[in-house]
């Protein structure tokens, strides 16, 4: 069974603070994606990796894919209240069946 | 807004019942996926459409079906209701078959 897990599962850290958070797994995907889910919400696209090793930033979000396209992980500098959310990393497995990590559960201390 | 409208927002049935929740995709895109999401098992996925067909099928129950109609609309029909059907159920959209995918805001499923 392909598997994404995330760690950590909770996060609590004070404003200003940088931090990374990491989805791991055994098997190759061919991308991944990350989302970020408020309570009440829908997931919301943050961002594509799709070429190993590859390195993307939204602002102050810095996003990276393992160069054996099994892991990734996203670095957030200087974090802010608003950065607090439900992190999710994604991609489609095997079948085309899409896996969803349990999600880091993030808050940013004001 | 990610253009996905999902009705009802919020739904109380009992047990034993049946219920149909309803998706309409972003303008032009062609694949609908529904997720099941509660507290202890995470954002789980259901079964995906493209274009009509159904595309992929995850962890979905017998007692569980979905359709997507001619004008892409998709519907997820759940049977028999138990208790631990109670959950948040997410459609998403995406264009042609990326997996990159925008979701609406969710029905949230009450089974008393």
């Amino acid at each position: 069974t392909q598997l994404l897990e995330q760690s950590p599962q909770f996060l609590s850290i004070q404003e200003g603070e940088n931090l990374t958070v990491y989805c791991n797994s055994s098997s190759v995907f061919s991308s991944l994606q990350w989302y970020r889910q408020e309570p009440g919400e829908g997931p919301v696209l943050l961002v594509t990796v799709v070429t190993g090793g590859e390195v993307k930033k939204l602002k102050r979000l810095t996003f990276q894919f393992g160069d054996a396209r099994k892991d990734s992980s996203l670095h957030i500098t200087a974090a802010q209240p608003g950065d607090t959310g439900l992190y999710l990393c994604a991609g489609a497995g095997r079948d085309d069946k899409i896996i969803f990590g349990k999600g880091t559960r993030l808050h940013i201390l004001p | 807004d990610s253009g996905v409208t999902q009705t009802p927002k919020h739904l109380i049935t009992a047990t034993g019942q049946r219920v149909t929740l309803r998706c309409s995709p972003r303008s032009g895109d062609l694949s609908v996926y529904w997720y099941q999401q509660s507290l202890d098992q995470g954002l789980q996925f259901l079964i995906q459409y493209y274009n009509g067909e159904e595309r992929a099928k995850g962890n979905i129950l017998e007692r569980f079906s979905a359709q997507q109609f001619p004008d892409l609309h998709s519907e997820l029909n759940l049977s028999s209701l138990e208790l631990g059907d109670s959950a948040l159920y997410f459609c998403a959209s995406s264009v042609g078959d990326r997996p990159e995918a925008f979701f609406g805001q969710g029905t949230r499923l009450t089974v008393v």
